[in-house]
């Protein structure tokens, strides 16, 4: 109950593409869900988050769309461009504990030029 | 600038020894946590820690043990007990308590055993 699983493992898009990548979660206490993105090398970085009372959230090129009902949410990523070439994971956590994430298992993404 | 330093960026472990990672931060963060990241497996968590003098066990533990003598530091050692310790690990914070829960993560480190 405490998973949340992501798919795809990796994903080739081409540039100016739209890449998506999907998440389900059965533990309905989780009440935040953000996404990380990971180069290599590197830490994973907060790339956007969103909390179940919405439906979709939008920061630039990336968008959240999220279905409570469904226990699902996905990434949106619209025109890809090849810097967006990187690992996202998703992720859960419940409010009011201990903050702990359950992460996905990660999504490699290549957007070719 | 504010942050999580982790060091070394690269560390070799010979069988059967204890080797330690360091993870600092000038966030002013209560919560820090140690992930372990393998290949196509995502980030599980060893351990957690939400304020000093106080840590708990993640989902993989075994063959881990940290401290938390100091807000600032939270180091991660990996004993001869853990039989796979090679991986990238990842060490995070948050401030306890905040309205979103987003992670500052460091930029890793990465065990080899030899």
């Amino acid at each position: 109950q405490q998973q949340v699983k992501q798919s795809p493992q990796s994903l080739i898009v081409q540039k100016g593409g739209i890449s998506i990548i999907n998440c389900a979660y059965e533990n309905t206490a989780f009440d935040y869900f953000p996404w990380y993105q990971q180069f290599p090398g590197k830490g994973p970085a907060l790339l956007i988050a969103i909390r179940p009372d919405v439906s979709e959230k939008k920061e630039g090129r990336f968008t959240i769309s999220f279905n409570k009902s469904a226990k699902q949410f996905s990434l949106h990523i619209m025109d890809s461009q090849p810097g967006d070439s990187a690992t996202y994971f998703c992720a859960a956590s419940i409010a009011g504990n201990t903050g702990k994430l359950i992460f996905g298992q990660g999504t490699t993404l290549q957007v070719k030029p | 600038d504010g942050g999580i330093t982790q060091s070394p960026k690269y560390l070799f472990r010979k069988e059967g020894q204890n080797v330690t990672l360091s993870c600092e931060q000038n966030l002013n963060h209560d919560a820090m946590y140690w992930y372990r990241q393998d290949p196509g497996q995502g980030l599980r968590l060893i351990y957690y820690s939400q304020i000093v003098n106080d840590f708990q066990k993640g989902d993989i533990a075994e063959g881990y043990s940290v401290s938390r003598e100091k807000k600032e530091s939270f180091p991660l050692t990996v004993t001869s007990a853990q039989k796979n310790p090679t991986a990238f690990y990842l060490c995070a914070s948050r401030e306890q308590g905040a309205v979103n829960y987003g992670y500052t993560f460091g930029s890793g480190t990465r065990l080899t055993v030899v």
